[in-house]
């Protein structure tokens, strides 16, 4: 049990439509990071956000986009989803801004049709 | 182009087996290198390692990091059937976290 929660579970989207994907951090930690995990793949970085502001970001498409709110929670939100979106979206949260010793979520499973 | 590369992408063994993960990099501006098992959906963190030639060990699993050579190695010993997993090695940098494809371990009993 790591703490950090992911909702939904599962989604099904049609392309050209919007999605917001959420996380709530574990208790205490302030920052919170997003990654997307396609089939056979390893996690790809899309963002981070430290309290409330994006703090480093991937190669991702301006239509990937974010917010951090008071509590830390996060969402996450694509815009115009692709086919090629389709993949297991984690979030992890860490005490620290940066990327070390990060607890994962469950993730989200998008699947674009 | 940084990048992180894992091998074996797979690997079958048998129970009491011992086993070593390689994980090979090109990132600039390097800051740590963190290993993760990924059995599901989370990943979840087992090392990380900043300096050269320090072991990391936690139970059967350990772990080096060579920063000359760029490369880092997972080793567990006496596998079991619950170290299934998929093993994943990323690198982090000043503004990004990159992850390798991950190595398949499959232990029989």
């Amino acid at each position: 049990e790591t703490g950090v929660t992911q909702s939904p579970t599962h989604l099904i989207k049609t392309r050209g439509q919007q999605v917001t994907l959420r996380c709530s951090s574990q208790s205490g930690h302030n920052t919170v990071s997003w990654y997307q995990q396609a089939l056979g793949q390893g996690p790809q970085f899309i963002f981070q956000y430290y309290r409330e502001e994006e703090n480093g970001r991937g190669n991702f498409p301006p239509r990937f986009s974010g917010l951090q709110f008071p509590n830390y929670s996060s969402e996450l939100n694509v815009n115009a989803l692709e086919l090629d979106d389709s993949a297991l979206y984690l979030c992890a949260s860490s005490l620290f801004a940066g990327r070390r010793e990060q607890y994962f979520g469950p993730g989200t499973r998008l699947t674009v049709t | 182009e940084d990048k992180v590369v894992q091998s074996p992408l797979s690997l079958v063994v048998h129970e009491g087996d011992t086993v070593t993960l390689n994980c090979s990099y090109e990132v600039t501006n390097f800051r740590s290198l963190l290993w993760y098992k990924q059995e599901k959906k989370a990943p979840t963190f087992l090392f990380m390692l900043t300096s050269s030639g320090i072991e990391k060990k936690s139970g059967r699993l350990s772990s080096i990091l060579d920063k000359k050579e760029l490369f880092s190695i997972l080793n567990i010993t006496a596998t079991q059937t619950g170290d299934s997993a998929v093993y994943l090695c990323a690198v982090e940098n000043n503004n990004d976290m990159r992850f390798g494809a991950g190595t398949r371990l499959t232990v029989k009993p």
